[in-house]
């Protein structure tokens, strides 16, 4: 059964920094591209970004580009979001997702989902 | 960038009947579209994938159609889990998310 544990949520000062992990099992970790998608409250799905399965590869979204930073480590099978310069509009459930295939390929989809971690960007 | 535009925002039926969910694309997304459910509290299920295709565990009832631009989701009975947010996304150029259509019971 593929699991997806995000951790590392919480409230932080406009500014400040936080790091986002997400520890992934039941599948084969190394073989699959992992992304960031966030939800602020009451609000839709926003792509946040992506690394490709030989973390050789990282795209990001307009409103994160510069600020956010995605890594891997396919040692632990955990995914990274490192948030830098965080606004109040970060505010948001972020949610680690698998993708369904290696990379940033045309035709790929999200097919497992975490249940998401809450950040609060407020002073 | 790629906007899609999904209607209506809300859609109000009765279980057992059918719901016919639309997402427009402003450029043509080929068939690189999927959609995802998403009920209170819980995290976004894909549904749909490469515009028609089921995804694993996905019941018969829920049906996906279109290409180019225009797409439908179709659920052909509603059932009581049926009632969610559903969301399209393309990954044809960049990737971006529809609004979303909200489900609920009349």
């Amino acid at each position: 059964e593929v699991q997806l544990l995000e951790s590392g949520g919480g409230l932080v000062q406009p500014g400040g920094s936080l790091r986002l992990s997400c520890a992934a099992s039941g599948f084969t970790f190394n073989n699959y591209a992992m992304s960031w998608v966030r939800q602020a409250p009451g609000k839709g799905l926003e792509w946040v970004s992506v690394i490709s399965a030989s973390s050789g590869s990282t795209e990001y979204g307009d409103s994160v580009r510069g600020r956010f930073t995605i890594s891997r480590d396919d040692s632990k099978n955990t995914v990274y979001l490192q948030m830098n310069s965080l606004r109040a509009e970060d505010t948001a459930i972020y949610y680690c997702a698998k993708w369904t295939s290696s990379g940033w390929y045309i035709g790929s989809y999200f097919d497992y989902w975490g249940q998401g971690t809450l950040v609060t960007v407020s002073s | 960038e790629i906007v899609l535009t999904q209607s209506p925002a809300t859609l109000s039926l009765s279980p057992g009947e059918r719901a016919t969910l639309s997402c427009r694309a402003s450029q043509n997304v080929n068939n690189y579209l999927a959609w995802y459910q998403q009920k209170p509290g819980q995290a976004p299920r894909l549904l749909i994938y490469d515009a028609s295709y089921r995804a694993t565990g996905i019941p018969a009832r829920f049906s996906g159609s279109g290409s180019g631009t225009d797409f439908t989701l179709t659920i052909s009975r509603l059932e009581p889990e049926d009632f969610a947010v559903y969301y399209c996304q393309q990954r044809s150029n960049w990737l971006t998310f529809g609004g979303g259509t909200k489900v609920e019971i009349k």
